[in-house]
């Protein structure tokens, strides 16, 4: 059984370029949730996919978008980069919409 | 109100003692309750899911929840170097996102 992985983990971007960030959940679960996590704070929900339709969102900006594939993959989008958009961003994957959620290594991401 | 309320710590440990992290919510309709420890640089990992009013064991870990207080916390028996790290509490519902406190840092002191 294979765990959540994202790619990359590292990115360095420029304020105003667009990233994506991509994440494989884990075999056999249908639902990913994304997270951004700025330094000293916990994880703040960005938004959920299941079953390729997007679950829930929470206070961020339409310049995060996001999408999930067939086979349960997921990209998060950040378009018009700003400075603090630098965080950790996590991708956590479950089945069927549990709330019991399992990690990937996460996307560092850094805005200069 | 923050919705999950945790001491940011530090909390400091010696080696071989108990730890004991606590947490608040205010979401009554939380059903299910988890702590993930999270290394420096690291990502969350889910080390105790808690659902029903009491404790549950693992290992040298305790998870207790009051429902009526709001309350959740974990115990860290027999303490070790390697349990440094920061503890999140998130209370969650079916159907619905995670929220997370701020974490509380914990560090054993050999």
């Amino acid at each position: 059984e294979t765990g959540v992985t994202q790619s990359p983990t590292h990115l360095i971007k420029t304020r105003g370029q667009q990233v994506t960030l991509r994440c494989s959940s884990q075999s056999g679960h249908n639902t990913v949730s994304w997270y951004q996590q700025a330094l000293g704070q916990g994880p703040q929900f960005i938004f959920q996919y299941y079953r390729e339709e997007e679950n829930g969102r929470g206070n961020f900006p339409p310049r995060f978008s996001g999408l999930q594939f067939p086979n349960y993959s997921s990209e998060l989008n950040v378009n018009a980069l700003e400075l603090d958009d630098s965080a950790l961003y996590l991708c956590a994957s479950s089945w069927d919409r549990r709330p019991e959620a399992f990690f990937g290594q996460g996307t560092r991401l850094t805005v200069v | 109100q923050k919705e999950v309320e945790q001491n940011s710590g530090p909390l400091s440990v010696p080696e071989g003692a108990i730890a004991s992290l606590n947490c608040t919510y205010s979401d009554r309709g939380s059903q299910s309750f988890f702590w993930y420890r999270q290394y420096s640089g690291k990502s969350p990992e889910l080390i105790m899911s808690i659902y029903s009013n009491g404790d549950k064991e693992d290992g040298r870990f305790t998870a207790q929840l009051n429902k009526a207080s709001q309350y959740v916390s974990l115990l860290i028996r027999d303490s070790q170097p390697s349990d440094s790290a920061t503890y999140l509490c998130a209370p969650g519902r079916v159907d619905e996102k995670l929220t997370f406190g701020t974490g509380t840092r914990l560090t054993i002191i050999p």
